[in-house]
């Protein structure tokens, strides 16, 4: 069974810190990886996409891909209220989106 | 910006009735996609769809479900005789390609089945 591993968390973050988030993947066939951000009741939404090894910053946040390690983490720097939703890190291949079971982020002011 | 859309938003139903869930894709986009979403658990892949034919199905995608494209821009899924583990989000998605192609989730609808 292909899984995708998060921390269920919650992931307790002072307002303005750094939080991270980190995911494992089983599928050595995955080619591509997402990080969407889901707010209580509302669908999954784009953050990053990340392909290659190494690092990808957009804005806030930096996706990191270590295919070697099977790894995939999200760095949210300066955390703010509005960060507080649940992440999904998701693995994509054979034509679908294999999605973890997301950690809960609480950023506390 | 373009988006998906979902109708509707809420669908109440009794067992053993059949519902049509509606989805139109952002306009260029190709590739198309269910999602299932159980209160308090993953988000789950049902179904691919691809120049007016499956692509990948997943093992929930059994005889009970169908998808179908009737017309230029809605993108439809079909639970026949629903039970009550039917209850759930249904995110329909669409992407432009495959592989590393983004894919942009529609805001859902919610199936209680009673």
């Amino acid at each position: 069974q292909k899984e995708v591993e998060q921390n269920s968390g919650p992931l307790s973050v002072p307002e303005g810190a750094i939080a991270s988030l980190n995911c494992t993947y089983s599928d050595r066939g995955s080619q591509s990886f997402f990080w969407y951000r889901q707010y209580s009741g509302k669908s999954p939404e784009l953050i990053m996409s990340i392909y290659s090894n190494g690092d990808k910053e957009d804005g806030r946040f930096t996706a990191q891909l270590n295919k070697a390690s099977q790894y995939v983490s999200l760095l949210i720097r300066d955390s703010q209220p509005s960060d507080s939703a649940t992440y999904l890190c998701a693995s994509y291949s054979w034509g679908k989106l294999q999605f973890g079971a997301g950690t809960q982020v609480v950023v506390t002011p | 910006e373009p988006e998906v859309t979902q109708t509707p938003s809420h669908q109440v139903t009794q067992m053993g009735q059949e519902v049509i869930l509606r989805c139109v894709p952002i306009s260029n986009h190709l590739y198309f996609y269910w999602y299932r979403q159980i209160l308090g658990q993953k988000v789950e892949f049902l179904v691919s769809f691809y120049n007016n034919e499956i692509s990948e199905k997943s093992e929930i995608f059994d005889d009970q479900f169908s998808v179908e494209r009737p017309d230029g821009s809605n993108f439809t899924l079909k639970i026949r005789s629903t039970k009550l583990e039917d209850s759930a989000m249904y995110f329909c998605a669409s992407s432009a390609g495959l592989d590393t192609d983004t894919q942009y989730f529609g805001p859902g609808t919610r199936l209680t089945v009673l």
